[in-house]
């Protein structure tokens, strides 16, 4: 029954290569997130969908691609990934976009540059 | 784990005593304020949230203040228990918005 749900947990791989980071919520949201977690604990946003609509897309590399199959998937791909890349990268979701809801969040995935 | 490096404000308090956690924010136009508890290994979960137009919220033990004059938020958690060790984030937004900005969080340690 687990709300808002992150796939792989963990991820570590070489530098260079590809990767997907994959989540899906239950709630019936209209608006997913896409945040990165840096080692001091400082989390940022990346990327906002309102129902497979992109609305928030902050300075972030091309490498990093979201996509939205519907509106409960949200998949994030990175591509030649960098040792900067290595962080907790979260999923979080909520009701609507513009009307200041609680934005709920899986438990992240660890993603690991060697 | 810890991270080399990491260094957030932190508080230490006894169980059964209230903690209190601040945060300040700088952008006039926030309208919507909100705490996170974020556990080791897990993701930020939803405490308490407020919007411009209060100052002041109850959930079960806990309180959230708003001080919008001089920019300032504050968590107050009673009573509180081992479970409550985390680290804790307050986040706003602009009116209408769902881009949440996060601040640094403070780790909450519980001494039994």
């Amino acid at each position: 029954d687990t709300a808002v749900s992150q796939t792989p947990k963990y991820l570590v791989t070489q530098m260079g290569n590809d990767k997907s980071i994959k989540c899906e919520q239950n709630l019936g949201h209209d608006t997913m997130y896409w945040y990165k977690q840096d080692s001091k604990k400082f989390l940022k946003i990346m990327f906002s969908y309102n129902n497979k609509e992109l609305i928030i897309n902050e300075t972030v590399p091309n490498r990093f691609s979201p996509k939205s199959p519907d509106k409960a998937h949200l998949n994030l791909h990175i591509n030649s990934l960098e040792l900067g890349d290595s962080a907790v990268y979260f999923c979080a979701s909520s009701q609507v976009a513009d009307s200041n809801q609680p934005q709920h969040f899986g438990d992240g995935t660890r993603l690991s540059i060697l | 784990g810890e991270s080399v490096g990491l260094h957030l404000p932190t508080l230490s308090v006894q169980e059964g005593d209230n903690s209190i956690i601040n945060c300040a924010y700088s952008n006039s136009a926030s309208d919507y304020f909100i705490w996170y508890k974020q556990e080791s290994g897990k993701g930020p979960q939803f405490i308490i949230d407020i919007r411009s137009n209060m100052d002041k919220r109850q959930g079960q033990r806990v309180t959230v203040l708003l001080n919008k004059t001089v920019k300032h938020l504050s968590l107050q958690i009673a009573a509180t228990q081992p479970g409550d060790s985390a680290v804790y984030f307050c986040a706003e937004s602009p009116v209408g918005g769902s881009r949440l900005t996060f601040g640094e969080g403070t780790q909450l340690t519980v001494n039994p």
